[in-house]
């Protein structure tokens, strides 16, 4: 069965500074991996997403993650962060075979970007 | 394009009440799925649908029923409300590379 975790459940960070988001799953197949933003009050959006290809995804906004089979990780990385970056993010997981009932998402990391 | 909506955006129950939650996409997305979020918990899936006139379980599919009559259309039905169903309800259409667009949500708070 696959999972997701994400360690941080909230990571304060302040503006213009770098910021890492955890991402670890586990699944027995090969996957496909996202990144989703929720802000305040909305829907979620992705942010990017790997399928196949290269292992460093660029997405939106200046954030970009890499996948990591080995340690079947998929970190999400911004260099400098904004004020606008503040909201919960989501990391998800899903089956390249079944895909579309097996969208796993982890808990969420809420990040707060301090002036 | 309006993308993915949802009515209502709020809405207020009491326990053994019944309401229907319409989630409608204008993109032809054959894929349309109904999450719940609690805190802590992210989105868990309660049913989903690959096309007009089908519907299965998801993760969490007991005490809610759904129904895809149209295309365009996703509802979900709680037949008897109760205090553990108070959560924000999302729906979300996809293709079949899995990218999920999502509606803004529904608040439910059962009393």
């Amino acid at each position: 069965a696959q999972s997701v975790t994400q360690l941080d459940s909230q990571v304060p960070v302040f503006e213009e500074a770098p910021v890492e988001l955890r991402c670890n799953y586990s699944s027995s197949v090969s996957v496909y991996l996202f990144w989703y933003v929720q802000y305040p009050n909305q829907g979620l959006q992705l942010l990017l997403k790997y399928l196949s290809g290269s292992t460093l995804v660029k997405g939106i906004n200046g954030f970009e993650a890499e996948f990591n089979k080995s340690q079947t990780s998929f970190h999400l990385r911004k260099p400098s962060v904004h004020i606008s970056d503040t909201a919960e993010y989501f990391c998800a997981v899903s089956d390249w075979r079944t895909s579309y009932d097996k969208v796993i998402f982890g808990p969420g990391t809420s990040l707060s970007v301090i002036p | 394009n309006a993308g993915v909506t949802q009515t209502p955006k709020f809405r207020v129950l009491k326990t053994g009440q019944s309401m229907t939650l319409l989630c409608a996409q204008d993109m032809n997305h054959e894929y349309m799925y109904w999450y719940r979020q609690d805190p802590g918990m992210g989105l868990r899936l309660i049913h989903y649908s690959v096309g007009e006139g089908t519907t299965a379980k998801g993760e969490v599919p007991d005490g809610y029923n759904v129904s895809r009559l149209k295309k365009q259309n996703f509802l979900l039905g709680l037949e008897s409300a109760a205090p553990s169903q108070t959560s924000v309800y999302f729906c979300a259409s996809s293709t079949e590379e899995t990218t999920q667009y999502f509606g803004p949500g529904t608040r439910l708070l059962v009393l």
